[in-house]
């Protein structure tokens, strides 16, 4: 069975700073890895999705992942954040061979955009 | 109008109560599952179903019991409530082309005292 990790439960990060939130996965077969934001008092949303093809994923408000699979690894990054972006951000990973019937999430990292 | 919602938003209980959260979409897909999320572990699969004659447990059933009454609708009891219940429950939906892509809900805040 597939697993998540994300190592950093809290990121406290100033106003237009770079930022990564880290991810690694853990799986036997290959996979579909998402990064979901949740602001305050909502649901998730979607912010990219790696399925297949190049490995440098661009998402919505200016993110990006890269599926690094020697390392099992799906950071997702953002070169300068605004203080909008304090959310609750979620890897997860879905086995290929399941059709997405495992989608199994890591704990989240807690973003946090001081000004 | 929202693809995916569930009712109620918020809920207060007592122990031992009978506890329904229901759950509609719009998307026409035709899988659906039940989370919840407490705080430092993420999200967890409690129920899903792929279709109106197909019910799978998740990682977290106990407790739990759900209903596919259409292919829009899904529904999440919980017969006895206890406290350890308390958590925010999300619904999602996945389907179509975007099969390996899960839709959510903006959840419901249930609290059992």
């Amino acid at each position: 069975a597939q697993s998540v990790t994300q190592l950093d439960s809290q990121v406290p990060v100033f106003e237009e700073a770079p930022v990564e939130l880290r991810c690694n996965y853990s799986s036997s077969v290959s996979v579909y890895l998402f990064w979901y934001v949740q602001y305050p008092n909502q649901g998730l949303q979607l912010l990219l999705k790696y399925l297949s093809g190049s490995t440098l994923v661009k998402g919505i408000n200016g993110f990006e992942a890269e599926f690094n699979k020697s390392q099992t690894s799906f950071h997702l990054r953002k070169p300068s954040v605004h203080i909008s972006d304090t959310a609750e951000y979620f890897c997860a990973v879905s086995e290929m061979d399941n059709y997405g019937q495992n989608f199994v999430f890591g704990p989240g990292t807690r973003l946090s955009v001081l000004p | 109008d929202a693809d995916v919602t569930q009712t109620p938003r918020n809920r207060i209980t007592k122990t031992g109560k009978r506890i329904m959260l229901e759950c509609s979409q719009t998307k026409g897909h035709d899988r659906m599952y039940w989370y919840r999320q407490d705080p430092g572990l993420g999200l967890r699969l409690i129920y899903y179903s792929f279709d109106v004659k197909d019910i799978n447990k998740g990682e977290i059933s106990d407790g739990y019991s759900v209903s596919r009454q259409a292919q829009a609708k899904f529904s999440l009891s919980l017969e006895s409530a206890i406290p350890n219940q308390t958590a925010l429950y999300f619904c999602a939906t996945s389907g179509g082309r975007a099969y390996n892509e899960q839709f959510f809900g903006p959840g419901t805040r249930l609290t059992v005292l």
